[in-house]
């Protein structure tokens, strides 16, 4: 089976520049979650879908940050402008319904450095 | 996002020792409670869930939740160098199952 797809691996950008990141659910999978772990931090949930709608939001920075999720499937999460206090690594992760056992798989994440 | 608290660490026991690491929650409703181990560098992976008050015992691994005192632990027995990772106490909480970390606690095993 294979497991949730991220990408890039590792960005560098300068502040006030733009980032975009990818991510593909394992197949099946309803929810999926991103997440912002910093250095040092337990990983803060930015967004969470199920399916193609948004189900939680409430930690998004929503005048920098933006997410979407086309037909349910893939996702895409964008920063801009970038702030030096985004860097951090960007999990992504699903689930297959999001019920309350369920355990999370997550992808390799993305980890961003703004200069 | 509701209050996940951990004991700060870091943690260093002998190879051998049980590690004894605990987490407070601050949602009396939360429903289910999970610890994931991360090694530095990677992404999280799930290593024990429970739901009900009492002990759920996996291998080396042991979880304690005691609802009543918003409080779950995690005891590692014979600890291995392979257990030194950070570990992520995971609170499941609301309608929507949302999924609140701790800040983990590192553990280093001394060989």
């Amino acid at each position: 089976e294979a497991g949730v797809a991220q990408s890039p691996r590792y960005k560098i950008i300068e502040k006030r520049q733009s980032v975009a990141f990818w991510c593909n659910p394992i197949s099946g999978h309803a929810t999926l979650y991103w997440y912002q772990q910093i250095l040092g931090q337990g990983p803060k949930l930015l967004i969470q879908f199920q399916n193609n709608g948004v189900v939680d939001d409430s930690q998004l920075p929503k005048d920098r940050f933006s997410a979407e999720r086309l037909k349910g499937v893939d996702s895409t999460l964008k920063i801009q402008p970038a702030k030096l206090e985004d860097s951090a690594v960007y999990l992504c992760a699903s689930s297959l319904d999001g019920g309350v056992g369920e355990k999370l798989f997550f992808g390799s994440g993305t980890q961003l450095s703004v200069l | 996002q509701k209050e996940v608290e951990q004991n700060s660490g870091p943690l260093s026991v002998p190879e051998g020792a049980i590690a004894s690491l605990n987490c407070t929650y601050s949602d009396r409703g939360s429903q289910s409670f999970f610890w994931y181990r991360q090694y530095s560098g990677k992404s999280p992976e799930l290593i024990m869930s429970i739901y009900s008050n009492g002990d759920k015992e996996d291998g080396r691994f042991t979880a304690q939740l005691n609802k009543a005192s918003q409080y779950v632990s995690l005891l590692i027995r014979d600890s291995q160098p392979s257990d030194s990772a950070t570990y992520l106490c995971a609170v499941r909480y609301g309608g929507d199952y949302k999924l609140s970390f701790g800040a983990g606690t590192t553990v280093t095993v001394r060989a």
